[in-house]
């Protein structure tokens, strides 16, 4: 199958900072690319569908000028947590979708202290 | 809302036996249907993709559609305490995924 990297694998930070998480496609491009965000022993939320070239079209209940989402190119989409609290740590998952299927990238540890 | 329910679990079935998944969903328009398997602390990794009705059969694994019913199913044969994981349900329309709350699988060896 496809394979789709994230970087970094684990991040811990203090509150108030921002992280910035990277999701590559690495033998495909992928026109569009998909945000989850996985809190312990629940399911997959979607929080945001990227497309590339123009703006992020996001879940509702998501905060746009929080989870501010850049996907400059057809291999790389990029989340960017601002101004993060303790609430914000969970799992962040991308995955990217050639025609049909969606395939997972490994995930972001986020912890925010 | 599109809703994706599945038996949370745990179910426990022995190395051998056959372990056998259900998931139910709301949106009839739902074109794609996918189960994922997911380790603890890892992302998911898609195991079966269906399409049209019927069974499809990949190694160990078959999965099961019936849109009248709006049901999917995933049958693991011979069940290996590797495949102890959740499996999540997931099922797809206008190029997004609905995923069901995953059930837990343990394989007693």
């Amino acid at each position: 199958g496809a394979v789709v990297s994230q970087h970094p694998s684990r991040v811990i930070c203090k509150s108030g900072t921002s992280v910035k998480i990277e999701c590559r496609s690495l033998d495909f491009q992928a026109t569009t690319m998909f945000w989850y965000r996985q809190f312990p022993k629940k399911s997959l939320m979607l929080m945001a569908t990227s497309n590339e070239g123009s703006k992020a079209t996001y879940e509702q209940g998501v905060e746009k000028d929080k989870f501010l989402i850049n996907h400059a190119s057809l291999t790389l989409s990029t989340l960017t947590v601002t101004s993060a609290h303790p609430e914000d740590s969970s799992f962040y998952i991308c995955s990217a979708s050639p025609p049909n299927e969606q395939f997972f990238g490994p995930g972001t540890r986020l912890t925010v202290l | 809302q599109k809703e994706v329910e599945q038996n949370s679990g745990p179910l426990s079935v022995p190395e051998g036996a056959i372990a056998s998944l259900n998931c139910t969903y709301s949106d009839r328009v739902s074109q794609s249907f996918f189960w994922y398997r997911q380790y603890s602390g890892k992302s998911p990794e898609l195991i079966m993709s269906i399409y049209s009705n019927g069974d499809k059969e990949d190694g160990r694994f078959t999965a099961q559609l019936n849109k009248a019913s709006q049901y999917v199913s995933l049958l693991i044969r011979d069940s290996q305490p590797s495949d102890s994981a959740t499996y999540l349900c997931a099922v797809g329309s206008d190029y997004k995924l609905s995923f069901g709350a995953g059930t837990t699988v343990t394989v007693r060896a």
